[in-house]
């Protein structure tokens, strides 16, 4: 298996502009979570689905952050207009079960550069 | 408010000898303790976990160790080896993951 794919890797773009990262998770895998990393807070969960719903998006900053799972292989997240602020490396993971004691396996990420 | 508190930012230790690396949480809900390691440019992978249920978990080289009452989690790595040089998250579960801010390890030959 190729593992948690993310695209694109890295992305530069300029303040106000649109930006969309991609994942694919792991075939067979029922729950999917966007993570943030910055160096101020760490690694944050924004928001995790289960076959395709979402269940907690309390971890999205505000509404220029949006996620959507269309189908069991792919999701994106969303931020419109973007920000300076918003800059660090997002994750994407993948798994069988919840949190709990099942173990997450997190694609390589997207480095977003907001200018 | 962190949750979950990785208060040590770095930690450098000789080839061969023991690495001790600690978390604090301060939730009493979460039942379930996990630590992943982070290289550059990867994302994490999981390295070892425990329950709450338990004080202690081994695999390999790789020990974490539990202690409820101070809300305290260790991981012990030992023999230290140079390719453990990495960033590592102390996480909890309660239905979701909270994870602490990260610690580098490095391991000098």
């Amino acid at each position: 298996d190729a593992g948690v794919i993310q695209s694109p890797r890295h992305e530069v773009t300029e303040m106000g502009q649109e930006v969309t990262l991609r994942c694919k998770p792991i075939s067979g895998h029922d729950y999917l979570f966007w993570y943030r990393q910055t160096m101020m807070r760490g690694l944050e969960l924004l928001i995790y689905f289960n076959n395709n719903v979402p269940i907690d998006d309390s971890g999205m900053p505000e509404d220029r952050f949006s996620a959507k799972m269309p189908n069991a292989s792919f999701s994106t997240l969303k931020i419109q207009p973007s920000e300076p602020r918003d800059s660090a490396v997002y994750f994407c993971a993948s798994s069988t079960g919840g949190a709990e004691d099942n173990e997450q396996f997190f694609g390589p990420g997207t480095r977003l550069t907001v200018l | 408010d962190q949750q979950v508190k990785q208060n040590s930012p770095s930690l450098s230790v000789q080839e061969g000898r023991i690495s001790i690396l600690n978390c604090d949480y301060t939730n009493s809900m979460f039942d379930y303790f996990l630590w992943y390691k982070k290289y550059p440019a990867e994302g994490p992978t999981f390295l070892i976990s425990i329950s709450s249920i338990k004080d202690k978990n081994e695999d390999g080289r790789f020990t974490v160790f539990l202690n409820k009452s101070a809300k305290h989690l260790s991981l012990h790595i030992v023999p230290s080896q140079p390719g453990d040089s990495a960033v590592y998250f102390c996480a909890a579960s309660a239905h979701k993951l909270v994870f602490g801010k990260g610690m580098k390890l490095t391991v000098n030959p």
